[in-house]
């Protein structure tokens, strides 16, 4: 099974701090995301990485950044939490399913961030 | 604008009884659409992928339908356990991007014992 392991469950920060938030997976895929969930909304994805490197921006990167030095590991920057970033934070790995060639995201277990 | 819409937003059920999740999109042109079960603090599992021209998929007690036409598509589970209780989340996502998502905000479904 493709593993997506992030390194922190909980955080808890405060204002203006730099936060790091990393995500390592175990099965070779070349696509990796960050979405951040919040109640009542769907994901919001934030920034995608399709190879080592190279990265893309999402829906709602403002406030983030990140880096894929290797292609097992996706990190998420925080440059100065602020309180409107509380969230949920899920990292998710793919690779194209086979017969639709859709994009088959694999989750991890998200970080919940709760900046104060 | 692109949208997914999930009804109804949360659902209690009885152990064992079967219940029908709905989800509406308005996004074009349309490349695909999945359902995900999210487990409380837990990341989205797949559950299924439908392309257009697929009009019905089962795993397992799920089974998903997709009407390409009206936009529609739901998530039926049958003789539902307790480990059913989760929220479930419709994705579509379309041609110009298999990257970017549009992702419902998810039924919330508690089994009662």
């Amino acid at each position: 099974d493709v593993k997506v392991t992030q390194s922190s469950r909980y955080l808890v920060k405060r204002t203006g701090e730099k936060v790091f938030l990393e995500c390592v997976q175990d099965m070779d895929h070349e696509n990796m995301f960050w979405y951040r969930q919040d109640p009542g909304l769907g994901l919001r994805l934030i920034y995608f990485s399709y190879d080592v490197k190279m990265k893309e921006k999402g829906d709602i990167p403002e406030g983030y950044s990140v880096s894929r030095e290797k292609k097992e590991r996706f990190s998420l920057i925080l440059e100065s939490a602020s309180t409107n970033q509380t969230s949920m934070y899920l990292c998710a790995s793919s690779l194209p399913d086979v017969r639709s060639g859709a994009n088959v995201l694999t989750f991890g277990a998200g970080s919940r961030l709760t900046v104060l | 604008k692109n949208q997914v819409e999930q009804s109804p937003q949360s659902l209690i059920i009885l152990e064992g009884k079967n219940c029908t999740l709905q989800c509406n999109y308005t996004v074009s042109p349309f490349s695909n659409l999945r359902w995900y079960k999210q487990d409380t603090g837990r990341g989205p599992v797949s559950l299924t992928i439908m392309t257009f021209s697929e009009n019905t998929k089962s795993n397992g007690r799920y089974t998903a339908t997709l009407d390409a036409d009206t936009k529609q598509s739901s998530l039926h589970i049958t003789a539902s356990q307790l480990s059913d209780s989760a929220s479930y989340i419709c994705v579509v996502s379309g041609v110009e991007s298999n990257y970017q998502l549009i992702w419902g905000a998810g039924t919330k479904l508690i089994i009662k014992p």
